[in-house]
């Protein structure tokens, strides 16, 4: 089965530092592309940024580049995305998701995550 | 930077009715846009991708149409559990959603 399985929820404080993971199974992870997705709380679908699990060619959205780090391990087939120093207004839900087109078809269960004081 | 805009915001409707909904780009995409079901505490489940192919499992009473600005996702017959967000993407950026709620 082809999946992708995030890492559980996470309450950090503001200026902690935090690296999610998400592991892909049951595909040749090396040759699709793997996006991160923001949803914060009651809102819609953010695109944060996507990676080439391959050569770990990595694009940024314009909103979230210097904000966060993507990258990828494929000797574990898994895919991070990190932030040096959290805010309160990175309080969402993030979901990883891999492409094999123009859109995501398989998606992680999302990782929330809380920072707050 | 291209700009996604769907319409309308909400729509209401009952079991066994038409929903049509609409994404705008502001500028042409092509035949690169794909439809998103989101229900809540779910993550997004794809549906249409290249405008109008239905991914792997969806039935067919989902479809999709368009190309260039304008796009158009139809269910044909509203079920029970597609009362849900649907969203629209073109590669980088997602439109603002529309939920499709019982009338």
């Amino acid at each position: 089965e082809v999946q992708l399985v995030q890492s559980g929820a996470e309450v950090k404080k503001p200026g902690e530092s935090l690296k999610i993971s998400c592991k892909g199974s049951g595909y040749s992870f090396t040759s699709y592309w793997i996006g991160w997705v923001r949803q914060m709380p009651g809102k819609g679908l953010e695109w944060m940024g996507i990676i080439y699990p391959g050569d770990s060619d990595t694009r940024y959205s314009p909103s979230f580049q210097g904000q966060v780090t993507i990258s990828a391990d494929k000797s574990i087939s898994t895919a991070y995305l990190q932030w040096s120093s959290l805010k309160a207004s990175d309080t969402a839900m993030y979901y990883c998701a891999s492409t094999g087109t123009d859109a995501f078809d398989i998606w992680g269960q999302g990782t929330m995550v809380t920072v707050s004081s | 930077e291209i700009v996604l805009t769907q319409s309308p915001a909400t729509l209401s409707l009952s079991p066994g009715e038409r929903a049509t909904l609409s994404c705008r780009a502001s500028q042409s995409v092509s035949s690169y846009l794909a439809w998103y079901q989101q229900k809540p505490g779910q993550a997004p489940r794809l549906l249409i991708y290249d405008a109008s192919n239905r991914a792997t499992g969806i039935p067919a009473r989902f479809s999709g149409s368009g190309s260039g600005t304008d796009f158009t996702l139809t269910i044909s017959s509203l079920e029970p559990e597609d009362f849900a967000v649907y969203y629209c993407q073109q590669l980088s950026t997602f439109g603002p959603g529309t939920k499709v709620d019982i009338k």
